[in-house]
């Protein structure tokens, strides 16, 4: 069964703090993706990753980094987090490039 | 620039009957369509997709009709059950890039 983790499932954080999401998936998945869903916005796309240490930009990049450094972790890096940055982030990953699978999402606060 | 446009955000619908969530989309160069559903803290999950060779996919109690010429996408429920309350995200894509582009969400709530 298809199976996409993330480290946190709620965070606080305080500005200017660096922050690390996780994500893990099992499913020997070339694709992975960080988006960050906000209220009346949907789902933006921050970052993605075709393979190993590959990375490009999304439609939302700035401000936030990522890594990915073996083929099932890829993580998203808050250089200095500000309160903008208080979101639900998502993690997935695909196959085809078509169905993406979901983690369960980190609620990151930031005061 | 919003390619992919869900311009209800909400809709509340009896059990048992129809519920129907449109989408609309700017960009002819997208050939891939796909419906999320979305429970309060969790991520989303696939729910069907279609292909833009494809007029309507069915898949139990959900069909998604694509209008190529309107730009425009909807996701039927027949009959709508109270479990179906979540928030549905469409999304496309383009053959090359692989990037989902998602709308901003439709809140379905069933009523009993």
């Amino acid at each position: 069964d298809v199976k996409v983790t993330q480290s946190s499932r709620y965070l606080v954080k305080r500005t200017g703090e660096k922050v690390f999401l996780e994500c893990v998936q099992d499913m020997d998945h070339e694709n992975m993706f960080w988006y960050r869903q906000d209220p009346g916005l949907g789902l933006r796309l921050i970052y993605f990753s075709y393979d190993v240490k590959m990375k490009e930009k999304g439609d939302i990049p700035e401000g936030y980094s990522v890594s990915r450094e073996k083929k099932e972790r890829f993580s998203l890096i808050l250089e200095s987090a500000s309160t903008n940055q208080t979101s639900m982030y998502l993690c997935a990953s695909s196959l085809t490039g078509n169905e993406q699978f979901f983690g369960p999402g980190t609620r990151l606060t930031v005061l | 620039d919003q390619q992919v446009k869900q311009n209800s955000p909400s809709l509340s619908v009896q059990e048992g009957r129809i519920s129907i969530l449109n989408c609309d989309y700017t960009n002819s160069m997208f050939d891939y369509f796909l419906w999320y559903k979305k429970y309060p803290a969790e991520g989303p999950t696939f729910l069907i997709s279609i292909s833009s060779i494809k007029d309507k996919n069915e898949d139990g109690r959900f069909t998604v009709f694509l209008n190529k010429s309107a730009k425009h996408l909807s996701l039927h429920i027949v009959p709508s059950q109270p479990g179906d309350s979540a928030v549905y995200f469409c999304a496309a894509k383009r053959n090359q890039g692989g990037k989902l582009i998602f709308g901003q969400g439709t809140e379905l709530s069933v009523k009993p």
